[in-house]
């Protein structure tokens, strides 16, 4: 079974710039996730789809960040234009769950670093 | 809102010594909790998950945990250390809308 795919894996840009990441989940996943790692912290929610409607992205900085996930699959985080403090890794999850389980149960790929200078 | 804490940014043990890295939770209501290691330049992979059935849970590469209510504890523990276990580990809790809430992250450092 293929894993959740992430691209670029690297990405330098300077500030003021824009940027777009790309995540094609677990085949079958419905609910898919953007986390931004930033370095010696823990992974932050950016936003939850489920199939491709919103569930929540209350702590994404919508004046900044906006991402999509067009039929239900595949999902683009775009940054624009960017800032110091948004060098991070950006990591994309997948999960399936339902009445017998699965809650919480993420399924991550290998994330997408950013640098800003 | 639920969430976690890590105690201890890293922890150093020899090979082969006892694994102990600590998670203490706040939650107002039964809380599902979870364990996800990230090795270097990797995700996060699932190591093991509480969801109030046992409270010591069995994971993946000997890890397990035990869930404490009464100190509000989801403590990570290996009986021997390997030099692959070498990683961050994240405890995190099932928060609204079944979003995961992380900690900050032990990394664990193993000496030969």
């Amino acid at each position: 079974e293929a894993g959740v795919a992430q691209s670029p894996r690297y990405k330098i840009i300077e500030k003021r710039q824009s940027v777009a990441f790309w995540c094609n989940p677990i085949s079958g996943h419905a609910t898919l996730y953007w986390y931004q790692q930033i370095l010696g912290q823990g992974p932050k929610l950016l936003i939850q789809f489920q199939n491709n409607g919103v569930v929540d992205d209350s702590q994404l900085p919508k004046d900044r960040f906006s991402a999509e996930r067009l039929k239900g699959v595949d999902s683009t985080l775009k940054i624009q234009p960017a800032k110091l403090e948004d060098s991070a890794v950006y990591l994309c999850a997948s999960s399936f769950w339902g009445p017998s389980g699965g809650a919480g149960e993420l399924f991550f790929g290998e994330g997408s670093r950013l640098t800003v200078l | 809102a639920q969430s976690v804490t890590q105690l201890g940014s890293h922890v150093s043990v020899s090979e082969g010594a006892l694994v102990l890295l600590r998670c203490n939770y706040s939650s107002s209501v039964p809380p599902y909790l979870f364990w996800y290691v990230q090795y270097p330049n990797q995700g996060l992979q699932l190591l093991l998950k509480y969801t109030s059935a046992a409270t010591l849970v069995k994971g993946i590469n000997g890890f397990e945990a035990e869930f404490k209510k009464s100190e509000t504890s989801f403590h990570l523990t290996k009986p021997s250390a390997h030099m692959s276990d070498a990683a961050e580990y994240f405890c995190a809790v099932l928060s609204r809308y079944s979003t995961l809430t992380f900690g900050k992250g032990t990394m664990l450092l193993v000496s030969p």
